[in-house]
């Protein structure tokens, strides 16, 4: 079993559409969660990082933990174009190894 | 606002040839980390540094790799004999503490032919 899941997409939308990216997890150890957004042949780029459960706001983009049902997710709300990249979940155990577990990635595509 | 760099972006070798990949974290970082993306699949752990040995590696990275720290600014990659398989990006990143998030490079492009 995969311990971090991520539909790849490509998800589609319109320009000034909510988003909702999602992944889910396996280790109910997994404690530190994070959200990056990758662009075409660049490194992932933090945009989010949390640690307890709720939401954590930041301009356009909104992170939401829920432990209890071990699902996080990633909200933009007035999607632009330039929005469109790769976006990745990564979450960090606490205990033993703090080595960071990337989801697979979820393709995001706003069209004008 | 501080970013890891990594040097060169793009290198091309022919297999069985020694390739170092570079990377200068930021600066007031302690917990250095190389990853692995093979093109369309997903970014794949290789190793961990700290206080200047290795803290944990993953599978992939076995006896052709090696990682160091040379001086107080750089961070280095080497494959000793690259394999075809070899090609992927490979990515640098750097993190103030244990369970604080990684800060990437941008990453090196490795063509093995």
């Amino acid at each position: 079993q995969k311990e971090v899941e991520q539909d790849p997409g490509p998800l589609s939308v319109p320009e000034g559409a909510i988003v909702s990216l999602n992944c889910t997890y396996s280790n109910s150890a997994f404690q530190y969660f994070m959200w990056y957004r990758q662009y075409s042949r660049k490194g992932p780029e933090l945009l989010m990082y949390t640690y307890s459960s709720g939401n954590k706001e930041d301009g356009r983009f909104t992170a939401q933990v829920d432990k209890s049902s071990k699902y996080i997710s990633l909200f933009i709300r007035d999607s632009q174009p330039s929005d469109s990249a790769t976006y990745l979940c990564a979450i960090i155990a606490s205990g033993g190894s703090y080595i960071p577990t990337f989801g697979r990635g979820t393709s995001l595509i706003v069209h004008p | 606002e501080p970013e890891v760099t990594q040097t060169p972006s793009h290198q091309v070798t022919q297999m069985g040839q020694e390739v170092i990949l570079r990377c200068v974290p930021i600066s007031n970082h302690l917990y250095f980390y190389w990853y692995r993306q093979i093109l369309g699949q997903k970014v794949e752990f290789l190793v961990s540094f700290y206080n200047n040995e290795i803290s944990e590696k993953s599978e992939i990275f076995d006896d052709q790799f090696s990682v160091e720290r040379p001086d107080g600014s750089n961070f280095t990659l080497k494959i000793r004999s690259t394999k075809l398989e070899d090609s992927a990006m490979y990515f640098c990143a750097s993190s103030g503490a244990q369970n604080s998030p990684l800060h990437f490079g941008n990453g090196t492009r490795l063509t093995v032919t």
